[in-house]
């Protein structure tokens, strides 16, 4: 079973507005850390925002927030006010396990480009 | 200076040859990763060490060895290339012990099998 679901292969936003990616994950480990990746055209890996599984406020990071619903497991990322450069691939993550085993498991990502 | 480096930042191979990627982190980090990207974007967990032991191998094919001399580095040597190793490669680094920090990547290494 995918760990980490990521059911918007692509999305298409205009300029300025707001967006919604959507990520839902399953785990039994009672402690978690769920985070969000950009990687642009370039490729390298872009840490966004974090949200551990214990925090009672959602995450927010500049433009970046999560939606974080545990009891749905969902944690989505929203970018407000979307610029040009927010256009790429969005990935989620899972990092679970125990001390020296922990794993940070992807979902299949998004792909979002901001339309002028 | 760069947290998480890999070289090469490309690669182009023949099938059947033999070659490494290094990756070095100067953050400090106790656990090390390989993470292979393929042509679909999809991120998968190859290997993680832990101060320079294997703990975790997602049943990587056996061609494929991690090596991992100290704590800061983590090599990745790939016997017999064939055309599905094409993908990108990423080193990645985190502390141990702690769920609430990111990992960082490395630039990523492309190979191209032909």
């Amino acid at each position: 079973a995918q760990k980490i679901t990521q059911t918007q292969p692509g999305m298409f936003v205009q300029e300025k507005e707001a967006v919604t990616l959507d990520c839902t994950y399953d785990t039994s480990d009672p402690s978690y850390g769920l985070f969000w990746y950009k990687q642009p055209s370039s490729g390298e890996m872009i840490f966004l925002i974090y949200q551990g599984s214990y925090d009672q406020q959602n995450a927010t990071e500049g433009r970046y927030s999560l939606n974080f619903q545990k009891a749905r497991k969902s944690a989505n990322l929203v970018i407000s006010a979307s610029q040009l450069g927010d256009s790429a691939m969005y990935f989620c993550a899972m990092r679970e396990g125990n001390f020296g085993n922990e794993k940070l498991t992807f979902g299949t990502g998004t792909r979002l480009t901001i339309i002028p | 200076d760069t947290a998480v480096s890999q070289t090469p930042k490309y690669l182009v191979t023949q099938m059947g040859n033999d070659k490494s990627i290094k990756c070095e982190q100067n953050l400090g980090h106790d656990t090390m990763y390989w993470y292979k990207q393929d042509s679909k974007k999809f991120l998968k967990i190859m290997f993680s060490y832990n101060n320079k032991e294997l703990i975790i191998n997602e049943t990587v094919p056996n061609r494929f060895s991690p090596k991992s001399p100290d704590k800061a580095h983590l090599n990745l040597h790939i016997n017999s290339l064939e055309l599905g190793d094409s993908a990108v490669y990423f080193c990645a680094s985190s502390p141990t012990g702690t769920k609430d920090t990111e990992a960082f990547f490395g630039q990523g290494t492309r190979l191209t099998v032909v």
